[in-house]
């Protein structure tokens, strides 16, 4: 059974550039969730897709998206970046039962200058 | 807002204490309250979690008591090893988990030999 797998690993972008990150859900996983973790901060939730469908989202801007494929692999974009963005960006996957959790990635690094 | 607020920021503690970490919440939808732990470069890991119908949950060496009336719950580590050394989350979540986690800011925890 493979877990949550998150690429790439590090990224630099600049200021108002557009910037991709990939997540591979673990295996028997239908929901999907994004979090943005500043450097000494705990998580902080962007959004959760669940079937391909977003069913919820935090206090993030639209510039802020999302997809989830039929394969609940997963998308998160961000569009004009800015210096705040920089952060640990989390994928999260869970198969809908609370007793496991969700299972977290180790993440992607994003750093904009 | 500040959802879930979490303390100490930092502790260090010697091989075999037990160190305390407390949270509070506001929001009296949340039913699900789990612990995760985060070492650098990964992603948080599920602990171990509490619903607020019972008042103490232990697994292994770890125990959330829960006081529902007070809105707080707190993780102990018994016989803490040098290998619990890593930053602790405590995390609230309304639907029994299936719900986006609100995540306290974090406990570094320094187990000394």
């Amino acid at each position: 059974e493979t877990g949550v797998t998150q690429s790439p690993t590090h990224l630099i972008k600049t200021r108002g550039q557009q910037v991709t990150l990939r997540c591979s859900s673990q295996s028997g996983h239908n929901t999907v969730s994004w979090y943005q973790q500043a450097l000494g901060q705990g998580p902080q939730f962007i959004f959760q897709y669940y079937r391909e469908e977003e069913n919820g989202r935090g206090n993030f801007p639209p510039r802020f998206s999302g997809l989830q494929f039929p394969n609940y692999s997963s998308e998160l974009n961000v569009n004009a970046l800015e210096l705040d963005d920089s952060a640990l960006y989390l994928c999260a996957s869970s198969n809908g039962q609370a007793v496991y959790g969700y299972t977290f990635g180790s993440g992607t690094r994003l750093t904009v200058v | 807002q500040q959802q879930v607020k979490q303390s100490p920021q930092s502790l260090i503690v010697q091989k075999g204490g037990i160190p305390i970490i407390n949270c509070a919440y506001e929001n009296t939808a949340f039913d699900y309250f789990p612990w995760y732990q985060q070492f650098p470069g990964k992603g948080p890991a599920l602990l171990i979690a509490i619903r607020p119908d019972v008042s103490e949950k232990k697994e292994g060496r770890f125990t959330i008591s829960f006081n529902k009336s007070a809105k707080q719950f707190s993780l102990h580590i018994m016989d803490s090893q040098p290998g619990d050394s890593a930053t602790y989350f405590c995390a609230a979540s309304k639907d029994t988990g299936r719900r986006a986690l609100t995540f306290g800011s974090g406990t570094r925890l320094q187990v000394q030999p």
